[in-house]
C-alpha cells in the first residue's frame, strides 16, 4: 500500500537557519504530493504541491521538488522565521478515484530567536 | 468564514456514551472526507462521500462508525459505545471531485474526543 515516510522531530533552528525536513514515499503509479502545516491551535493548511515528476511546489519561501527516482518531497526554505514554528506533514494523493490522502507522522519546527 | 467548519470542537465523554460530530463543507464541494488523527500520527483516512454517497471506508472504521451526507451537504460521524482507544482528532475535509483540476483538500479545525 501506500506509504509516507517522514524525518522525526523535533526541529530546532535559529532564526534564518537554512531547513530541510526530508520525506519519502511508497505508491503505486504516480500520486500527487502535498505539504501541509498545522499550527499551533489550528486545523491543516495546504503549504505546497507537486502533481507530477520534476515539479516544483513552492509557497512562503518553501519550496519541495517531486523525486521520482529517489521518491522524494523533501521541504526546504532558506531562512526560516519564528513565525514557521508548526508541524508540518508531508502527504501523497493516491491515483485512485477516491483520492484519499495518506499522511506521514509529521515533523514539529520549532524555531527560536 | 467560508471554510470547513467542525462541531464541537471538543468532546469530552464517558466509555460507552455515543457522541456525534458535525462537519460542514466548503459549500461548493461536492467530496468530503473524515480522517482520524492520534497524538503524534498523521491523520488517517477513514471514509468519503461524494455528494450523499459514501463510496468507500477504510478498515479503521469499525461497525461502531457510521457517517452520513444526506443532502450532499453537511455531514456527521457518529461513533456508538465509545471506547478510550477512540480518543483522537477528528479531521473534515472537503474538495471538489476530479476531474477537476481545482480538488485539492481543504481542512475544518477538528473534533478532539476524549474518552475517559
Amino acid at each position: 500500500g501506500n506509504s509516507v515516510t517522514q524525518m522525526e522531530g523535533p526541529v530546532t533552528l535559529s532564526e534564518e537557519a537554512f531547513l530541510t525536513i526530508n520525506c519519502t514515499y511508497t505508491a503505486t503509479g504516480y500520486p500527487s504530493l502535498f505539504w501541509y502545516v498545522q499550527y499551533p491551535g489550528e486545523g491543516l493548511q495546504l503549504l505546497l504541491k507537486a502533481t507530477k515528476a520534476d515539479d516544483k511546489g513552492s509557497n512562503k519561501g518553501f519550496e519541495a521538488t517531486y523525486r521520482k527516482e529517489t521518491t522524494s518531497f523533501h521541504l526546504e526554505k532558506g531562512s526560516v522565521q519564528v513565525s514557521d514554528s508548526a508541524v508540518y506533514f508531508c502527504a501523497l494523493r493516491s491515483t485512485g478515484t477516491a483520492s484519499k490522502l495518506t499522511f506521514g507522522t509529521g515533523t514539529r519546527l520549532q524555531v527560536t530567536l | 468564514d467560508t471554510g470547513v467548519s467542525q462541531d464541537p470542537r471538543h468532546k469530552i465523554t464517558k466509555r460507552g456514551q455515543n457522541v456525534t460530530f458535525r462537519c460542514d463543507p466548503i459549500s461548493e464541494h461536492n467530496r468530503l472526507y473524515w480522517y482520524r488523527q492520534t497524538l503524534g500520527q498523521g491523520p488517517e483516512f477513514l471514509t468519503y462521500f461524494q455528494n450523499e454517497a459514501q463510496l468507500e471506508k477504510s478498515r479503521l472504521l469499525s461497525d461502531r462508525f457510521s457517517a452520513e451526507r444526506p443532502k450532499g451537504s453537511f455531514s456527521t460521524l457518529e461513533i456508538q459505545r465509545t471506547e478510550q482507544g477512540d480518543s483522537a482528532m477528528y479531521l473534515c475535509a472537503s474538495s471538489l471531485a476530479p476531474p477537476s483540476s481545482y480538488n485539492e483538500q481543504f481542512f475544518g479545525p477538528g473534533t478532539r474526543l476524549t474518552v475517559l
